[in-house]
């Protein structure tokens, strides 16, 4: 079946660094577009980056761009998400998730969501 | 950037039709998805594209989005429907993903 497995999550200091995994599996990992979304600790979901299918683009939210970079490997089936500099409020549980989406005649991209995600991996960021 | 905004809770007795929104701008143009969330558990998918059913997902939950206001609706509520209900749109001026704050259900 279609899993996705993250790890790498712990306790850091403010302004270290931090790689996050998800391993991949029941899925052919490089048709897929993929995603890392956050939750802080009694919050809701924030949307951090995506990276397109071969790595050829990758965007991120505007709280981590210049920090956090995504990453895969699709020889490996894995997703990464390289965090730096990190702050307090980057104190969260990251999910890693595949992206499904939807497209018109001419291939435009009409709608995407997320199915499925991880279970997520906890990162605290404390002194 | 595209804001949605939710009721931070909702609340209905077992047996019930619970309906829980989403508001933005025109997101009658968008198409919405919502995720459940219950505790300490990852999200999970339960409507697509205003109103499609990922397989798995009961006929108890349906979708609708028109004009300013998106809208899952889950008929026949049981204790087990209890969780987070979060929606989703993709923002086409910043391609950017979007979620909702999120409305807790209670039941009562």
């Amino acid at each position: 079946q279609v899993q996705l497995v993250e790890s790498g999550g712990g306790v850091v200091q403010p302004g270290r660094s931090l790689r996050l995994s998800c391993a991949a599996s029941g899925f052919i990992f490089s048709d897929f577009v993929m995603h890392w979304v956050r939750q802080a600790p009694g919050k809701g979901l924030e949307w951090v980056a995506v990276i397109w299918y071969d790595g050829s683009n990758k965007y991120y939210a505007d709280s981590v761009k210049g920090r956090f970079t995504i990453s895969r490997d699709n020889s490996k089936n894995t997703l990464s998400l390289q965090m730096n500099s990190l702050r307090a409020e980057d104190t969260a549980v990251y999910y890693c998730a595949r992206e499904r989406e939807s497209r018109g005649w001419f291939g435009e991209l009409l709608s995407n969501w997320f199915d499925p995600w991880g279970q997520g991996t906890l990162v605290t960021v404390s002194s | 950037s595209y804001v949605l905004t939710q009721p931070p809770s909702v609340s209905v007795a077992p047996g019930q039709t619970a309906r829980i929104t989403c508001g933005g701008n025109n997101i009658g143009s968008k198409s919405v998805h919502w995720y459940q969330q219950k505790p300490n558990q990852a999200p999970v998918l339960v409507v697509y594209d205003d109103s499609d059913r990922p397989s798995g997902i009961p006929e108890r939950f349906s979708g609708s989005n028109s004009g300013n206001t998106a809208t899952l609706t889950i008929s026949r509520v049981e204790a087990g429907d209890e969780a987070d209900y979060y929606c989703q749109v993709w923002d086409t001026s910043s391609d950017q993903v979007v979620f909702g704050g999120g409305t807790k259900l209670t039941v009562l």
